[in-house]
């Protein structure tokens, strides 16, 4: 049991590269998040995926796409990077449908964009 | 709407002092309130939580916290510190039904020898 995998774990691309982050959860969880951590800004919400099939915009969804491949599968993509990218981002799934909503994290992915 | 106020960014104690991470809630509906830890270059991992029922939580690594409605607070706490408490601490809250948490800035807790 896995838990949430995220790849990769460190990208450094040049501005206007696109690039696809990949999560995955071995979980059985219905739903899934992206988030971006910046210092000093906490944890901000990008995109999430309630169930299969379906995604909504978060707090900060603006130059990114993202993609529910199946249950299990959830993408992000940046389809020209900005420096402003530049970030930590977590991938999170949970259970919902349970009386709370505790997410669990992977690892993250460490990107630069110069 | 909800909301999160971490007081204080960076907490510094000496080992084996009290630890108090503090956490002030904004909420319409009764909220479910949740502290993670992050460990340096490391994902974030559930803490402890609450839910309904007892106010006073334990969470894992002697951590525990209090839900006091009339303070509008959740702040954690741990009698003594240890060296490998030294992590960021992120309070968040849920409430309502879209799921989501709305996340404090977070708090990061340094431990002097």
């Amino acid at each position: 049991n896995a838990g949430v995998t995220q790849t990769p774990k460190f990208q450094v691309l040049k501005t206007g590269q696109s690039m696809t982050l990949q999560c995955a959860q071995d979980m059985n969880h219905n739903s899934m998040y992206w988030y971006r951590q910046d210092p000093g800004m906490g944890l901000r919400l990008i995109y999430y995926s309630a169930s299969e099939g379906t995604t909504d915009k978060g707090e900060v969804p603006n130059g990114y796409n993202v993609s529910r491949l199946n249950k299990r599968e959830f993408s992000l993509r940046l389809e020209s990077a900005a420096p402003s990218q530049t970030s930590v981002y977590f991938c999170a799934s949970s259970l919902t449908g349970t009386v709370y909503n505790e997410q669990f994290f992977g690892p993250g992915t460490r990107l630069t964009v110069l | 709407a909800q909301s999160v106020t971490q007081l204080g960014s960076h907490v510094s104690v000496s080992e084996g002092a009290l630890v108090l991470l503090r956490c002030n809630y904004s909420s319409s509906v009764p909220p479910y309130l949740f502290w993670y830890v992050q460990y340096p270059n490391q994902g974030l991992q559930l803490l402890l939580k609450y839910t309904t029922g007892a106010t006073l939580v334990k969470g894992i690594n002697g951590f525990e916290a209090e839900f006091k409605k009339s303070e509008t607070s959740f702040h954690l706490t741990k009698p003594s510190a240890h060296m490998s408490d030294a992590a960021e601490y992120f309070c968040a809250v849920m409430a309502g039904n879209n799921r989501k948490l709305i996340w404090g800035l977070g708090t990061s807790l340094a431990v002097n020898p």
